[in-house]
């Protein structure tokens, strides 16, 4: 069983629509979450990070950790097409380095 | 992804050759870390480098991997003797810092290793 799990998609919406993009993890350790989103060719670029259970809310994005069930979600509201992306869930033990563990990566395409 | 620094962006090694690929942190950065991406994959952690220190090393194959990070000077991932398994995207992440929620480490754009 793999630390991290993440549905790899694709998923496709149209424009507008609101996303949620979800991870399960297996480690009780994990205390640091984080998004990273991804374009095609190039570096991830971190989106949110947060280390507490509950909501995190940046623009159109929300992050939510619920320690209880392993679960981090990903929420976008008012997709547009350039958040067309793979989009990277990771987490890591609070401990001094960035042995970080990612997910698969969901690939998301946004319509026009 | 501001000021990390990656090059080759492109590589192509024929099998039993050897890959070299430079990471040049963001300025005042001293810690460097390495991740490996195949294709369909997430990130998959390689070694974690302080300066002239590999401070972390467990997700780096036991043969033919190296890295480095001198005093002077980016840090070098060196394969020898590639595979074509070896063929992915490397990338390089760099912080001021080792932890705490608010020095996330910033990615470079990666080198994209092909082995023929």
């Amino acid at each position: 069983q793999k630390e991290v799990e993440q549905d790899p998609g694709p998923l496709s919406v149209p424009e507008g629509a609101i996303v949620s993009l979800n991870c399960t993890y297996s480690n009780s350790a994990f205390q640091y979450f984080m998004w990273y989103r991804q374009y095609s060719r190039k570096g991830p670029e971190l989106l949110m990070y947060t280390y507490s259970s509950g909501n995190k809310e940046d623009g159109r994005f929300t992050a939510q950790v619920d320690k209880s069930s392993k679960y981090i979600s990903l929420f976008i509201r008012d997709s547009q097409p350039s958040d067309s992306a793979t989009y990277l869930c990771a987490m890591r033990v609070n401990t001094g380095g960035f042995k970080t563990i990612f997910g698969a990566g969901t690939r998301l395409f946004v319509k026009a | 992804n501001a000021g990390v620094m990656q090059n080759p962006r492109h590589l192509v090694r024929r099998r039993g050759q050897e890959a070299r690929l430079r990471c040049s942190p963001v300025k005042g950065h001293s810690h460097v870390y390495w991740y490996r991406q195949l294709p369909e994959e997430g990130l998959k952690f390689m070694v974690y480098l302080q300066k002239e220190n590999i401070i972390d090393e467990s997700g780096m194959p036991k043969e033919r991997f190296s890295a480095e990070f001198p005093k002077e000077g980016p840090s070098i991932l060196r394969i020898q003797q590639v595979v074509r398994g070896d063929s992915a995207a490397y990338f390089c992440a760099s912080s001021p810092t080792p932890g705490g929620l608010n020095t996330e480490a910033f990615f470079g754009q990666g080198t994209r290793l092909t082995v023929v």
